[in-house]
């Protein structure tokens, strides 16, 4: 069993929905992370958060430490949302455990 | 501020050459770390450093890599007589202190390595 599971593994929705990703994770954290892969395959950093909730334009980050779940939500969905979403926990020795991936594509 | 440098941003050598790849840290960051990207999974660690030491290289394979992040100039990954399997998106990120603390961590755009 990986420490990190992220689902859905894919993800295909109309341009305009409201779009959830979910990470659970089964090692103690001190923050988790939420890391956007582009098609071109550069990473972006989008939120670090370590309880409750961030918010960043129509990115919206959740963080439940006693259920050891976390949610990203997409509002308004966009075709350039089109990515992969990577959640990704630190653990010992300066390392991360990193989910699979959500692959997420919007349609116009 | 310009972010996580990364370079080359593709890369194309032959079985048995070797590859150098280099990633200039944020400003402010003296953490470096060094991922692995197959094609079709997930980023794995390979080694992180500071500035002249290494400081965990134990997702490194053991032979042919190496790592170094000198007092002056970038952090290089280097990849001694490379072959097939080495053909992967090598990312570096860097973070202004460890990331056992809850840091950002700041990925570069990651180096693509074919080899032939």
């Amino acid at each position: 069993k990986n420490e990190v599971e992220q689902s859905p593994q894919n993800l295909t929705a109309q341009e305009g929905e409201f779009i959830t990703i979910n990470c659970s994770y089964s090692v103690g954290i001190s923050a988790l992370h939420w890391l956007q892969q582009h098609p071109g395959g550069g990473i972006v950093s989008l939120f670090m958060l370590s309880s409750g909730k961030k918010k960043h334009g129509r990115l919206i980050a959740t963080i439940n430490i006693q259920e050891k779940h976390s949610s990203l939500h997409i509002t308004a969905s966009h075709p350039r949302d089109s990515a992969v979403y990577i959640c990704a926990v630190p653990r010992t020795g300066n390392q991360f455990y990193f989910g699979t991936g959500t692959s997420l594509t919007v349609i116009p | 501020n310009a972010g996580v440098m990364q370079n080359p941003r593709h890369l194309v050598r032959r079985r048995g050459q070797e590859a150098r790849l280099r990633c200039s840290p944020m400003k402010g960051h003296s953490h470096v770390y060094w991922y692995r990207q197959l094609p079709e999974e997930g980023l794995k660690f390979m080694v992180y450093l500071q500035k002249e030491n290494i400081i965990d290289e134990s997702g490194m394979p053991k032979e042919r890599f190496s790592a170094e992040f000198p007092k002056e100039g970038p952090s290089i990954l280097r990849i001694q007589q490379v072959v097939r399997g080495d053909s992967a998106a090598y990312f570096c990120a860097s973070s202004r202190t460890s990331i056992s603390g809850a840091n950002v961590l700041t990925f570069g755009a990651g180096s693509r390595l074919t080899v032939l």
